[in-house]
């Protein structure tokens, strides 16, 4: 069964600044997708950034971008630039492509606060 | 339309009430489903449906009850629920390529 491992309960980062969340995960597979989800506190699960295991170049999405190291199963997320409303409870998450129906296995989640 | 629908958005219903939860997609994903979420924890896989058929239920008591009409529709009927059943209720719908799209969920408490 594959696993998703966000070592960072809580982690806080001055406006403005350069933020990295951390998730490892562990599978047997070869091809799978990885996403963070950012939760803010209405609880609309919002995505974040996707990234396709078989492609090398990192996904960057804005002030987003993703390092992502297959061999070492590591998919963090650093955010640039951070704004106030970037505040939020953050999941990495895992899927493998399916025709349909496939399950998301979600980390524990870290929660970003932004100081002003 | 790259919205998932979720009604009611808040719901109080007594431990011997019947109520229903609905979810709504228009975006052609022939995949949805329920997750349940308490605070500050990851969402947890109730429910999947693939093509209208249930195709995974991961081992949730009979008092929840999923129904999937038709291919933009899923329902969650609830009967004789417990005060821990109270939480965060988020439908979803996907595309196999891409990830999830979340409806902004159902908070039920049971009194």
């Amino acid at each position: 069964a594959q696993t998703v491992t966000q070592s960072q309960p809580e982690m806080s980062v001055q406006e403005a600044e350069t933020v990295t969340l951390s998730c490892t995960y562990d599978t047997s597979e070869s091809d799978y997708y990885l996403f963070w989800y950012k939760q803010p506190p209405s609880r609309q699960m919002i995505l974040v950034i996707r990234q396709e295991a078989y492609k090398q170049q990192n996904a960057t999405e804005n002030r987003f971008s993703v390092n992502f190291q297959k061999a070492a199963k590591s998919f963090s997320l650093k955010i640039s630039d951070s704004q106030l409303g970037d505040a939020a409870m953050y999941f990495c998450a895992y899927r493998t492509p399916q025709s349909s129906g496939s399950r998301l296995t979600f980390g524990e989640g870290t929660q970003l606060t932004v100081n002003p | 339309d790259t919205e998932v629908t979720q009604t009611p958005k808040h719901l109080v219903m007594g431990m011997t009430n019947k109520k229903s939860l609905k979810c709504e997609q228009h975006m052609g994903h022939r995949a949805m489903y329920w997750y349940k979420q308490k605070a500050k924890k990851p969402p947890e896989l109730m429910f999947v449906y693939s093509y209208e058929k249930l195709s995974i239920n991961e081992s949730v008591p009979s008092r929840f009850s999923p129904e999937c009409p038709n291919s933009s529709l899923l329902n969650l009927h609830l009967h004789a629920l417990q005060p821990e059943d109270s939480a965060l209720y988020l439908c979803a719908s996907s595309h196999p390529l891409y990830g999830y799209t979340f409806g902004s969920g159902t908070r039920l408490t049971v009194v």
